[in-house]
């Protein structure tokens, strides 16, 4: 089984700033099967992300994913405020990464 | 609009059930995976199960931590899954979330990414 590891654990930056979140496999990740998730307090869980570098309907183009094989990056060009969440990677199917709290430095 | 809602999250015993129920709607329900996912107070993310869609005949999946106690199942008339959870332990108080498996699922096991995700419901494990 695939483990995912996210760092950092947390990310304090301010809005304006680049962010940049890296996510390793154990293991190769085959065909880009790597997906990114966005989730504020007390909301769901929202898809980013898909196919390592797909944007998902409604996302704005700010937020970029890149990598293959076992290292991924998601990055936030000029963060604004509603940027400040957790955000999490999942290879396709069971396993998720343990997070990346961005905050407000 | 591509919609699923979670309903029944209730505080239980321990060694009680509950059903969760997930409806949808903008959509046939029947035609796609549907995956559970579950996130404890202060935690990450658990995949617990899932349903596939009924050209691949409702086949299931389960996690360890919850297999032969949690089933899946579908009622097409209700356009509505559930998760049926029974022996239920304190180490089960989560946020329950469906959600909708985008991909396929080859012999090797469902390779999804998951869009869209309801709301959540809670479950809370106490005595």
């Amino acid at each position: 089984e695939i483990v995912l590891t996210q760092s950092p654990g947390t990310l304090s930056l301010s809005p304006g700033q680049r962010a940049t979140l890296s996510c390793r496999a154990s293991q190769s990740i085959t065909n880009n099967h790597l997906a990114w998730y966005q989730q504020k307090p007390g909301q769901a869980p929202r898809l980013l992300i898909y196919h390592a570098s797909n944007r998902a309907a409604g996302i704005p183009d700010r937020f970029s994913g890149s990598g293959s094989g076992t290292d991924f990056s998601l990055t936030i060009s000029g963060l604004e405020p509603e940027d400040f969440a957790v955000y999490y990677c999942q290879q396709y199917g069971k396993t998720f990464g343990q997070g990346t709290k961005l905050e407000i430095k | 609009e591509v919609q699923v809602v979670e309903s029944g999250g209730a505080l239980v015993q321990p060694g009680g059930s509950l059903r969760l129920s997930c409806a949808a709607s903008g959509f046939t329900s029947s035609d796609v995976y549907i995956d559970w996912v579950r996130q404890a107070p202060g935690k990450g993310l658990e995949w617990i199960g899932s349903t596939r869609n009924k050209v691949e005949s409702y086949i299931t999946e389960y996690a360890a931590s919850v297999k032969g106690r949690f089933t899946i199942s579908r009622d097409e008339s209700k356009n509505s899954v559930y998760l049926q959870m029974n022996s239920l332990k304190a180490e089960d108080t989560a946020v329950y979330y469906c959600t909708v498996g985008r991909g396929h699922c080859p012999t090797s096991g469902c390779q999804n990414y998951f869009d869209p995700w309801g709301q959540g419901t809670l479950v809370t494990v106490s005595s």
